[in-house]
């Protein structure tokens, strides 16, 4: 099956801080996903992003399918951007089904 | 608000118990998921479901069932509790228009089996 590593594992900023993180993926996808996991565990679906750059406030993300990688990218980070960073790709067929890297933690210090 | 409810946020049940985890969602998704969530591992998925009454089998179905007798309701049944199903389960339930694919999680179920 498809697999998904996410780096770094952990990553700690101070607030204001801009952040890069990276998903790569073995194989092609037809869905990609980032969610963030806030402090309290309910994971929030931040974009859809199977190709191309898209943009929503401070975040962005961009995917170059070609080369099986996605980018996300946090500005002028905030105290309430902490949490647990999540990749997901789904692989051919409409099922929904995600595959999820295993996150990165990241930290913002005030 | 579009919602993913799930019946219980902390349980503790023992070793042998049947046990049952319920996610309710008022979206008319097609789709629900159950994953569960440990430390180091990611989510992993154990169960979907596409209709009602469909079901496939996820990467760790084993110890596991589901159910879903109405659309809105998705169900995941622990047939004979065990220590090692002590974790963070996660309900969801996504979309697929044209705008891609949508979302919406649950907030979490964590059992503690004892």
């Amino acid at each position: 099956g498809i697999q998904v590593e996410q780096s770094p594992p952990d990553l700690i900023l101070q607030e204001g801080a801009n952040s890069t993180l990276r998903c790569n993926f073995s194989d092609s996808v037809n869905n990609l996903q980032w969610f963030h996991q806030n402090p309290w565990g309910q994971l929030i679906n931040l974009f859809y992003i199977p190709s191309g750059t898209k943009q929503n406030g401070r975040l962005s993300a961009t995917t170059v399918a070609t080369e099986r990688y996605s980018l996300l990218y946090i500005s002028s980070s905030q105290t309430t951007d902490s949490g647990v960073y999540f990749c997901a790709v789904g692989g051919s067929g409409n099922t929904g089904k995600l595959i999820f890297g295993q996150g990165t933690t990241l930290q913002v210090k005030p | 608000d579009v919602k993913v409810t799930q019946s219980s946020r902390y349980l503790v049940k023992r070793t042998g118990e049947k046990v049952f985890l319920e996610c309710v969602q008022d979206m008319d998704h097609e789709n629900m998921f159950w994953y569960r969530q440990d430390p180091g591992l990611g989510l992993r998925l154990i169960y979907f479901s596409y209709d009602v009454k469909m079901k496939e089998k996820g990467d760790i179905p084993e110890g596991y069932s589901v159910s879903r007798e109405k659309k809105e309701r998705f169900s995941l049944i622990l047939e004979s509790a065990s220590t090692n199903q002590t974790s963070m389960y996660l309900c969801a339930s996504s979309f697929v228009d044209r705008g891609g694919y949508g979302y919406t999680f649950g907030s979490g179920t964590r059992l503690t089996v004892v």
